[in-house]
């Protein structure tokens, strides 16, 4: 089952503008991810924020992390024409017999216009 | 460094007949996943090698889907007999460890059942 979700479904903006998307989960996690995917292609992995982090910053990207609240947001500044893609936030949770499962959610999928 | 490989990249069959997947890891990954992407979703975990060992199929339909990992490092997935709801884009994942913090995810193979 999708542990995450992801809002918006769909977000269109100009280039230059900052993107933000939000991410809402049900249990506990170890650490939560963001991935990107463009279209037709895999997973890129972008950022990893641990559970006793609040924020984290990669270059033009900043991740929030409540877990009081279970959810995360990810802010992509000053966003380019290269950045449209769908993005899906992953939790990590240990699933027993000492393995650790990713679930992803349903995903962002985001629209730069040049 | 190469990364993860898949083939064939897609693949249309008629339903009630088979189809396998083939997958070459990142060189000394001993984690290796593959994943279910329905259009419009995020990707679903079928199974988890850990080396050559399962270590959780709990998503996987066993009785159409079954997965082996040769030696440790190349991985099979097939589907016998296929349904049209197979469709999907099957994902190949790799990670160095079991904690599956950050995984390199393959291109896929977009599987079309008619």
């Amino acid at each position: 089952s999708q542990q995450g979700e992801e809002d918006p479904q769909a977000l269109s903006i100009q280039e230059g503008e900052n993107a933000t998307m939000n991410c809402s989960y049900k249990t506990s996690i170890n650490n939560l991810q963001w991935y990107r995917q463009n279209s037709g292609r895999g997973l890129v992995h972008l950022i990893l924020i641990r559970s006793n982090e609040r924020e984290k910053h990669s270059g033009r990207l900043r991740v929030t992390l409540d877990t009081s609240k279970k959810s995360s947001s990810l802010l992509i500044t000053a966003s380019r024409a290269a950045d449209t893609a769908s993005y899906f936030c992953a939790t990590i949770a240990y699933s027993g017999a000492g393995s650790y499962q990713l679930t992803f959610g349903k995903g962002t999928k985001l629209s730069v216009i040049p | 460094e190469a990364g993860v490989a898949q083939s064939p990249r897609y693949k249309i069959i008629e339903k009630r007949q088979s189809v396998a997947f083939w997958c070459n890891p990142i060189s000394g990954h001993a984690t290796l996943y593959w994943y279910q992407q329905i259009l419009g979703q995020g990707p679903k975990l079928l199974i988890q090698f850990q080396n050559n060992g399962v270590v959780d199929d709990s998503q996987l339909p066993k009785d159409r889907f079954s997965a082996e990992r040769l030696k440790g490092v190349d991985s099979t997935l097939k589907i016998q007999p296929a349904k049209l709801e197979d469709s999907a884009v099957y994902l190949c994942a790799s990670s160095p460890g079991l904690t599956a913090y950050e995984q390199y995810f393959g291109p896929g193979t977009r599987l079309t059942v008619t």
